[in-house]
């Protein structure tokens, strides 16, 4: 089965960037989804790869995919305070169609001032 | 599009009482998702329908959760005889495939249970 493994905290100084890491353990075609929560929050898709992928860049977020480590990468540049937040990575196997995510328990970011 | 949608927001109970959530997806969406996050744990997921049809379900905590949408739209999720444990977040997500071939979920603010 599936298992996705996050560190569980992060702090970085605001406008210093900040590199969330995840572990996935599934060996067949899969996404590989980044989430933000906020606090009392549902989750808020942030961007996602396919495992044939090795980067992905869209504004402040960059992903990077190791396909042979199995480690997934979230860079976010010039980290606000609004970034705080708890991300959740996930992976979605393709095989089946079903494509139910497995969520990692989340890196609780903290950005100082 | 106004989003996932999900009713009560809040939901406190006594054990052994039966509780029933309401999710309403983004319109054009055809999957549902029904989760559950307990405090410091990522989604785990329940069940979920493609149109009105549940296509997994083995993954129901047991049998006292059910789910259902019955005409494709939105769904209800109920847990009979609720117990302590039950209590955490219920969260709702919808999707359709992308151009990708990706299913993009996008989640409800979810239900929180509490049951005393």
């Amino acid at each position: 089965g599936e298992d996705v493994e996050q560190s569980l905290f992060l702090s970085v100084r605001e406008g210093d960037s900040s590199v969330i890491n995840c572990t996935y353990t599934d060996s067949s075609s899969t996404y590989l989804y980044w989430y933000k929560q906020e606090p009392g929050a549902g989750l808020q898709l942030l961007t996602y790869i396919f495992s044939n992928m090795d980067m992905k860049q869209d504004q402040r977020l960059t992903v990077l995919l190791n396909k042979k480590d199995k480690h997934l990468s979230l860079r976010i540049a010039d980290t606000q305070t609004g970034d705080s937040a708890i991300y959740f990575c996930a992976e979605s196997p393709t095989s089946g169609g079903s494509y139910i995510p497995t969520f990692g328990r989340g890196t609780s970011l903290i950005v100082h001032p | 599009d106004t989003g996932v949608s999900q009713d009560p927001r809040h939901k406190i109970t006594k054990r052994g009482q039966n509780v029933t959530f309401r999710c309403d997806p983004i319109s054009e969406h055809n999957r549902l998702y029904w989760y559950r996050q307990t405090l410091g744990q990522g989604p785990e997921f329940l069940t979920y329908f493609q149109n009105e049809a549940q296509l997994e379900k083995s993954r129901l905590l047991s049998d006292r959760f059910s789910a259902e949408r019955p005409k494709g739209s939105f769904s209800t999720l109920e847990i009979q005889r609720t117990e302590q444990g039950d209590s955490a977040m219920y969260l709702c997500a919808s999707s359709r495939p992308s151009g990708s071939g990706a299913y993009e979920q996008y989640f409800g603010p979810g239900t929180r249970l509490t049951v005393t």
